[in-house]
């Protein structure tokens, strides 16, 4: 069975600072893998996700992760944090056998002090 | 206008009652989830949808149960609402072939 694990279940960064929020997976092949946004009041919007190809993945708002199949990790980062960036994150992982299912981790929540 | 629409968003209601929410998509998508969120607990499965005529259970169905009455629109019932059936409710859909899922804005379901 798949699962995904997030270490962190808050975070608080000062603006401007990086920020790197960790999941580990578990999954016997290939997995993909999703990072989803959730801001206050809303549903998830994705921001980033790996299929295959290139480990280091761009997605929106300047957000990137890094597929370690080493280290089972898809990690996320962001250089610089902008108070706007203040949501909970999630951590996915699908798998085409597997029904297309995807898998959340428990989210972790990021505070961004001024 | 949202790709992803729940109705309603927040509601209020009392043990016992039969209550349902509401999903409907413009995305074109033939995948179709429900999810409850609890504080802590992330995100978890409770039926899915591949298409009209396909209807499965996820993790945690047991006093749910939904109707998919279109490929636009699927519908989740709670036929005797409990106070720990107290959640946010998400409704997503999915390309088949990428599965990435896009969410609704949630549903605030209180059973008191």
């Amino acid at each position: 069975a798949q699962s995904v694990t997030q270490p962190d279940i808050h975070i608080t960064v000062s603006e401007g600072a990086s920020l790197e929020l960790r999941c580990n997976y578990s999954y016997g092949a290939t997995p993909y893998l999703f990072w989803y946004v959730q801001s206050p009041g809303q549903g998830l919007q994705l921001l980033l996700k790996y299929f295959s190809g290139d480990t280091l993945v761009q997605g929106i708002k300047g957000f990137e992760a890094e597929f370690k199949r080493s280290q089972s990790s898809f990690n996320l980062r962001k250089p610089s944090v902008h108070w706007s960036d203040a949501a909970e994150y999630f951590c996915a992982v699908g798998a085409r056998t597997n029904a297309g299912k995807s898998t959340f981790g428990d989210g972790t929540t990021l505070t961004v002090k001024p | 206008d949202a790709d992803v629409t729940q109705t309603p968003r927040n509601r209020i209601t009392k043990t016992g009652k039969r209550i349902m929410l509401e999903c409907s998509q413009t995305k074109g998508h033939d995948r179709m989830y429900w999810y409850r969120q609890d504080p802590g607990l992330g995100l978890r499965l409770i039926y899915y949808s591949f298409d009209v005529k396909d209807i499965n259970k996820g993790e945690i169905s047991d006093g749910y149960s939904v109707s998919r009455q279109a490929q636009a629109k699927f519908s989740l019932s709670l036929e005797s609402a409990i106070p720990n059936q107290t959640a946010l409710y998400f409704c997503a859909t999915s390309d088949a072939a990428l599965d990435t899922q896009y969410f609704g804005p949630g549903t605030r379901l209180t059973v008191l």
